[in-house]
């Protein structure tokens, strides 16, 4: 079975200060994508970043970071230097050969940054 | 940019309605998702198709939920009868059938039933 966990329900932060999102997952393949999506608070969800689990090289991209590290099963998502436009709510999901082609969804994280 | 095309954005309707759902996946992608976002469930999936071809909709209650593709342009998602439990948001998402491949959402069909 493939399992997603993003154990932070809410996270609250000031403008400026650095955040990191966890993300655990689960499962038995050992093909598997990992993703982050962003819900904005109008509602569409934007795509982030994938990770294939051969690569566990860390991406930055601008104030984005990703740590993907499989000995923890762990994908986590670091923002630095946090802005207001950051607020929203973060999903972590999982593809692997078990559920086809569908992503399975963690729970999310909900991101307020306040000024 | 390509983008994936729902509509309505909005809809509100009483108890026992036929409710339809349509999208427009991303032309050229072959894998059409359609999930549900609820606060209690989050983001579950409840069906999904590839090259027109329904995959698994084990997801959706099939008494009263159906999904289909008429043609590559079009996926509907109905609910008969429809129930205020089904209040949700609605997401149609389209890709590639490539493990890698991260897949585009629209922006939702807001139902409410009451």
């Amino acid at each position: 079975a493939q399992k997603v966990t993003q154990a932070q329900t809410e996270i609250s932060v000031v403008e400026k200060e650095d955040v990191t999102l966890d993300c655990v997952y689960e499962t038995r393949d050992t093909t598997y994508y990992l993703f982050w999506y962003k819900q904005p608070p109008s509602g569409e969800l934007v795509f982030l970043i994938r990770r294939n689990s051969f690569d566990e090289q860390n991406e930055i991209s601008g104030r984005y970071s990703w740590n993907f590290q499989k000995s923890t099963s762990s994908f986590n998502f670091t923002i630095t230097a946090s802005q207001v436009v950051d607020s929203a709510v973060y999903f972590c999901a999982l593809r692997a050969s078990g559920s086809g082609y569908a992503l399975n969804f963690g729970k999310g994280t909900s991101l307020l940054v306040t000024p | 940019d390509a983008r994936v095309t729902q509509t309505p954005r909005h809809k509100v309707t009483e108890m026992g309605q036929e409710v339809t759902m349509r999208c427009q996946p991303i032309l050229g992608h072959n894998t059409v998702f359609w999930y549900r976002q609820t606060m209690m469930q989050g983001l579950e999936l409840l069906a999904y198709f590839r090259n027109r071809a329904p995959l698994d909709d084990s997801g959706m209650p099939k008494d009263r939920f159906s999904a289909e593709m008429p043609d590559a342009t079009l996926a509907t998602l109905k609910i008969q009868p429809s129930e205020p439990r089904d209040s949700a948001v609605y997401f149609c998402a389209s890709g590639l059938d490539r493990g890698d491949y991260g897949y585009t959402f629209g922006s939702g069909t807001r139902l409410t039933v009451v």
